[in-house]
């Protein structure tokens, strides 16, 4: 069936570490993956996604990382800072037809908090 | 200017109540979401429009009936309130159905009691 899981729930850092965030899933008809943060009191935001086909994509400060081999995805972010501190979730979305069109499917969400 | 607005943020009522949770985005987008977030943190979709479209209706109980006046708007009236519909919940638009970027409001966070 369909599921997205993070292997971690909470991850603690101290400011100008590196965050490393990891997340399993089991529905290789996936399409995208996605990483979202939401901070306290407020809604996800989009972080960035990759394609099923790529193993790495990189933006401002972080790098997703894509493993279909062991269906793993990971989220790092390069010098965390305070700001970083949040819920990290996964998601998967798969474009082709059916009643999964369309549909984000988030994971259960990791708590990063990020000492100074 | 807010892009996904939804009102009330807080709403508190009792069990078996009619309420009504309000959104609208001012983003142009095509698509619209409703997600519930449990006590847990977990977030799953309930609604998608699409051109004021039903397009996703996942496992809901019939008292959720989404309504879409047009594409900017996308509400949410829940019937007979109980206390296991006490959730954040939020809206979320996109510009199209395949996009992966979803736009949140700030969400409604409603108490059953």
């Amino acid at each position: 069936g369909e599921s997205v899981g993070l292997h971690l729930p909470t991850l603690s850092v101290q400011e100008g570490d590196n965050s490393i965030i990891n997340c399993a899933y089991s529905n290789s008809a996936s399409d995208y993956f996605i990483w979202y943060k939401q901070e306290s009191g407020k809604g996800p935001q989009f972080i960035i996604d990759i394609r099923s086909n790529m193993d790495k994509r990189q933006g401002q400060r972080v790098t997703v990382l894509l493993n279909k081999t062991v269906k793993h995805l990971s989220l790092q972010i390069a010098a965390t800072q305070p700001g970083d501190s949040a819920v990290y979730f996964c998601a998967e979305n798969i474009l082709k037809g059916g009643t999964s069109y369309g549909k984000l499917t988030f994971g259960q969400g990791t708590i990063l908090t990020v000492h100074p | 200017d807010t892009a996904v607005s939804q009102t009330p943020k807080y709403l508190v009522t009792q069990m078996g109540n009619d309420k009504s949770i309000k959104c609208e985005q001012n983003l142009g987008h095509d698509t619209m979401y409703w997600y519930k977030q449990d006590s847990k943190k977990f977030l799953k979709i309930m609604f998608s429009y699409n051109n004021k479209e039903l397009i996703i209706n996942e496992t809901v109980p019939n008292r959720f009936s989404p309504k879409s006046p047009d594409k900017a708007h996308l509400n949410l009236h829940i019937n007979s309130l109980e206390l296991g519909d006490s959730a954040v919940y939020f809206c979320a638009s996109s510009q199209g159905v395949a996009d992966t970027e979803a736009f949140f409001g700030q969400g409604t966070r409603l108490t059953v009691v």
